[in-house]
């Protein structure tokens, strides 16, 4: 099974705050995608890659930045951080677009 | 747009009963349809998903049918356990483009003794 880390698992910010999420997966997945899960709106795409280098957009882009600097790692930048962004963010990982993805456990950010 | 459609935000059951949740799609292709699983504090993982070789996926109790006629993929068990209490998502691929998975808003399931 997939294995995808995250760090950190809880972050408290205040507004105007610059935070980085970092994600790896270890099982030489190309893509690996950033979520945020909010209340009556379920998982929504962020961002997301499909290899070292790469950067597409997802559906909730704005305020966020990404970076994939390895096959492995993932990282979710946020510059001027708002309390709209406080929400609980998945990073996960597949082998190939649209097939089954790996999920890691997660990180809480609170945006004061 | 591809969508996906969970008209379900809560559903309460007691143990023993069966369960179904619903999914409808809209696509422009014949996608690939999914079920992950939420347990409280814990990562979605994937629970079943349709094949193209019109067999019925399970997994843990849990069936669903990929009805392309009425593009629908409700999810069904004939007897919820309290362990089945979780937030269950249906997601969408269309194989096309290489983008990811497109999600429901997902069905919180609670069941009781």
């Amino acid at each position: 099974e997939a294995a995808v880390t995250q760090s950190p698992r809880n972050k408290v910010t205040v507004t105007g705050g610059n935070v980085t999420l970092s994600c790896r997966q270890t099982n030489s997945h190309n893509y690996m995608y950033w979520y945020r899960q909010d209340t009556g709106h379920g998982l929504r795409l962020i961002h997301y890659s499909y290899g070292a280098g790469n950067l597409q957009i997802g559906d909730v882009p704005d305020g966020y930045k990404a970076t994939r600097t390895t096959q492995e790692d993932f990282f979710l930048l946020l510059e001027l951080a708002s309390p709209s962004q406080t929400s609980l963010y998945f990073c996960a990982s597949s082998d190939m677009g649209g097939l089954e993805q790996y999920f890691g456990p997660g990180t809480r950010l609170t945006v004061l | 747009g591809d969508s996906v459609t969970q008209t379900e935000g809560l559903v309460t059951l007691t143990e023993g009963l069966p369960v179904m949740l619903n999914c409808t799609y809209q696509s422009t292709y014949s996608p690939f349809l999914f079920w992950y699983v939420q347990h409280l504090n814990e990562a979605p993982k994937l629970l079943l998903k349709s094949f193209t070789d019109n067999k019925r996926p399970e997994h843990q109790g849990f069936h669903a049918t990929l009805h392309k006629s009425s593009s629908s993929f409700h999810l069904q068990k004939s007897s919820a356990q309290l362990s089945d209490s979780a937030l269950y998502y249906c997601a969408l691929s269309d194989h096309q483009g290489g983008r990811a998975l497109i999600f429901g808003t997902g069905t919180t399931v609670s069941v009781s003794p």
